[in-house]
């Protein structure tokens, strides 16, 4: 079974600044994807970024990039420019390619980071 | 608007009072999930279906209680509720399970029982 693990139940930032929450994960699977969802106070699960574990090319969207280690299995997301809209709760996901595995389609969340922006 | 709706946003229940809370997408998505959210342990899945009458376990079954009669809806029933399904419910769907295919989330359902 995959596990994915956050070991930073809390981050802080001065707006404009960059941040980079922690995300690691374990598999022995090859093929897969990771994401980063967003959960402002409104509660709603917002999907930030994606990585496909078969592209070497770190994601990027905008003020959001990922560092993706294949090989150390780690995923971290970097958020440059912070804005006090940034602040939420960030949860690394896994979600494997196999689809002859039980776990086919389910996400496998961390525990959540939250990050606070200072102004 | 393509979107995953749920009802109620909110309850609070008794222990023991059957309670059925209603997932539809409007996307033609096969595969739908149910996951639950508690504090230091993420979201985790209750139940998942691939198809039309599809339906399995997901890592956290126990109490719940599923079906897909039609490929809009997947509604999660609590027969007999307890304390410990206090908790964020997120109904989800994608268009297949493979991962290229973003996993739609609905709103919540916060769910008290005491």
């Amino acid at each position: 079974a995959q596990t994915v693990t956050q070991s930073q139940p809390e981050m802080s930032v001065q707006e404009a600044e960059t941040v980079t929450l922690s995300c690691t994960y374990d598999t022995s699977e090859s093929d897969y994807y990771l994401f980063w969802y967003k959960q402002p106070p409104s509660r709603q699960m917002i999907l930030v970024i994606r990585q496909e574990a078969y592209k070497q090319q770190n994601a990027t969207e905008n003020r959001f990039s990922v560092n993706f280690q294949k090989a150390a299995k780690s995923f971290s997301l970097k958020i440059s420019d912070s804005q006090l809209g940034d602040a939420a709760m960030y949860f690394c996901a896994y979600r494997s390619a196999y689809a002859g595995g039980t776990s086919y389609g389910k996400l496998t969340f961390g525990q959540g980071t939250i990050l606070t922006v200072h102004p | 608007e393509a979107q995953v709706t749920q009802n109620p946003r909110y309850l609070i229940t008794v222990t023991g009072k059957k309670l059925t809370v209603t997932c539809s997408q409007n996307m033609n998505h096969e595969y739908m999930s149910w996951y639950r959210q508690d504090p230091g342990l993420g979201l985790r899945q209750i139940y998942y279906s691939m198809n039309v009458e599809v339906t399995d376990k997901g890592d956290v079954p126990e109490g719940y209680k599923v079906s897909r009669k039609e490929k809009r809806n997947f509604p999660l029933i609590l027969e007999s509720p307890s304390p410990n399904q206090t908790s964020l419910y997120f109904c989800a769907s994608s268009l297949t399970p493979f991962p290229r295919y973003e996993q739609y989330f609905g709103p919540g359902t916060r769910l008290t029982v005491t």
